[in-house]
């Protein structure tokens, strides 16, 4: 079946500027995660949702990023007023949403942001 | 907190040889342990975990054992091939009480040459 899936899968963008970054998860995951992968922070975790709950954001940089998840599916990341410090990788992850800590999180490919 | 450190690399060996890639962590709890693989141009990938002490998780060659007296989860192959070229992740992932997330160590570039 098809796996984690994002896009676009490259963006380039000017400093002050909003962008949104899509992820659709494997058919039937309620569990996704967003991380970011740059240079000099290696892979951090950004915001994770599970099902119906209030989603975790512990790893939100700052105001400027946030996330939402529509229809317990498809989730955008948006970025505000972006900065040079925002260009990275950023990642999507989903799972099954057991909650249980032995399960796998599948990646997508992941969409290479570049702040201009 | 929760923290996973990795050799840093580059790693360079000719085809053939034996790799390790340490990995140590910090943990509160009990976590399950993972290495994951990037390939040049492609997203990460799950190679291989471990969810209890003493536990080996292997796949494609590719061995690790959960040493929880020592927190560790060295991976380890005893014959690399040019297509192991790819940058490794040791991760943790503990309890939902403590965050789903999982904890990433810095990554390991791996060059095998022929």
């Amino acid at each position: 079946g098809a796996g984690v899936s994002q896009s676009p899968s490259n963006k380039v963008t000017e400093k002050g500027k909003d962008v949104e970054l899509r992820c659709d998860p494997i058919s039937g995951h309620t569990a996704l995660y967003w991380y970011r992968q740059s240079l000099g922070q290696g892979l951090e975790f950004l915001i994770y949702f599970q099902g119906n709950s209030a989603p975790d954001k512990s790893g939100l940089p700052s105001d400027r990023f946030s996330a939402e998840r529509t229809g317990g599916s498809v989730s955008t990341l948006t970025i505000q007023r972006t900065q040079q410090e925002d260009s990275a990788v950023y990642l999507c992850a989903s799972s099954w949403g057991q909650g249980n800590p032995k399960e796998t999180q599948y990646f997508g490919p992941g969409t290479r942001l570049l702040v201009l | 907190g929760n923290s996973v450190t990795q050799m840093e690399g580059p790693v360079t060996l000719s085809e053939e040889a034996f790799l390790t890639i340490n990995c140590t962590y910090t943990a509160t709890g009990y976590p399950s342990l993972f290495w994951y693989v990037q390939y040049p141009g492609e997203g990460l990938q799950l190679l291989l975990k471990a969810t209890k002490a003493d536990d080996k998780g292997s796949n494609k060659g590719f061995e690790a054992t959960y040493r929880k007296e020592t927190t560790s989860f060295h991976l380890e192959k005893g014959s690399v091939q040019v297509s192991d070229s790819a940058v490794y992740f040791c991760a943790l992932r503990e309890l939902k009480a403590a965050g789903n997330k999982l904890t990433f160590g810095g990554g390991t570039r791996v060059l095998v040459k022929p």
